[in-house]
């Protein structure tokens, strides 16, 4: 049984342009959220998607935005990209029917921006 | 708004012995709790939860965790550490409302073992 799996593993971008990730969920989970951990921090949330939809938001900008798709997969993507962008992004995944159960998390995609 | 503060950045213990990480939250109402684990370039690993029930609540690998409601603490506690438990330790919160389930963590406590 797969975890939650995130592509790509590594990515550097530049300021300015614009990068999509991409998180597949655990088997059985409908709700995704996505985590932004700057070094040497914990977690912060972005938002999370449930039945395609947007469901609750962080304080992150409108350069953030995502989307879940019919298999409950999820993307986020991040536009004109700033040198602070750069940080480790965990997508976790839920099950809003089980919801006293815990979030899953994946190993993350590790954004640079130069 | 809520928050999670643990106080320790970074803690060292010897190899055998007994440990003990700190968490204290910020909440309007007790909050979901959880301890996370991190080893290096990986993902976050569930080591417990409190949900509800018993205060004292057991993990994955030997660890525990109490929940004092008096003092907002959710402290972690394993009684022997291995060379393998180094890594960063995150606490985390959740309200109990259904579909508002995002986590709100504290800044982590990094654990060295030295053997």
């Amino acid at each position: 049984d797969a975890g939650v799996t995130q592509s790509p593993t590594h990515l550097i971008k530049t300021r300015g342009q614009q990068v999509t990730l991409r998180c597949s969920p655990k088997s059985g989970h409908d709700t995704v959220s996505w985590y932004q951990q700057a070094l040497g921090q914990g977690p912060q949330f972005i938002f999370q998607y449930y039945e395609e939809e947007e469901r609750q938001r962080g304080n992150f900008p409108d350069r953030f935005s995502g989307h879940q798709f019919p298999n409950y997969s999820s993307e986020l993507n991040v536009n004109a990209l700033l040198l602070g962008d750069s940080a480790l992004y965990l997508c976790a995944s839920s099950s809003d029917r089980y919801s006293n159960q815990p979030q899953h998390f994946g190993d993350g995609t590790r954004l640079s921006i130069l | 708004a809520q928050s999670v503060t643990q106080p320790d950045i970074h803690i060292t213990v010897s190899e055998g012995a007994s440990l003990e990480l700190r968490c204290n939250y910020s909440y309007g109402a007790t909050p979901y709790l959880f301890w996370y684990v991190q080893s290096p370039g990986q993902g976050l690993q569930l080591l417990l939860k409190y949900f509800s029930g018993d205060t004292l609540v057991q993990g994955i690998k030997g660890f525990e965790a109490e929940f004092k409601r008096s003092q907002s603490s959710f402290n972690l506690r394993k009684p022997s550490v291995h060379w393998s438990d180094a890594a960063e330790y995150f606490c985390a919160v959740s309200p109990r409302d259904t579909g508002r389930r995002a986590l709100t963590f504290g800044s982590g406590t990094r654990l060295q073992v030295q053997p």
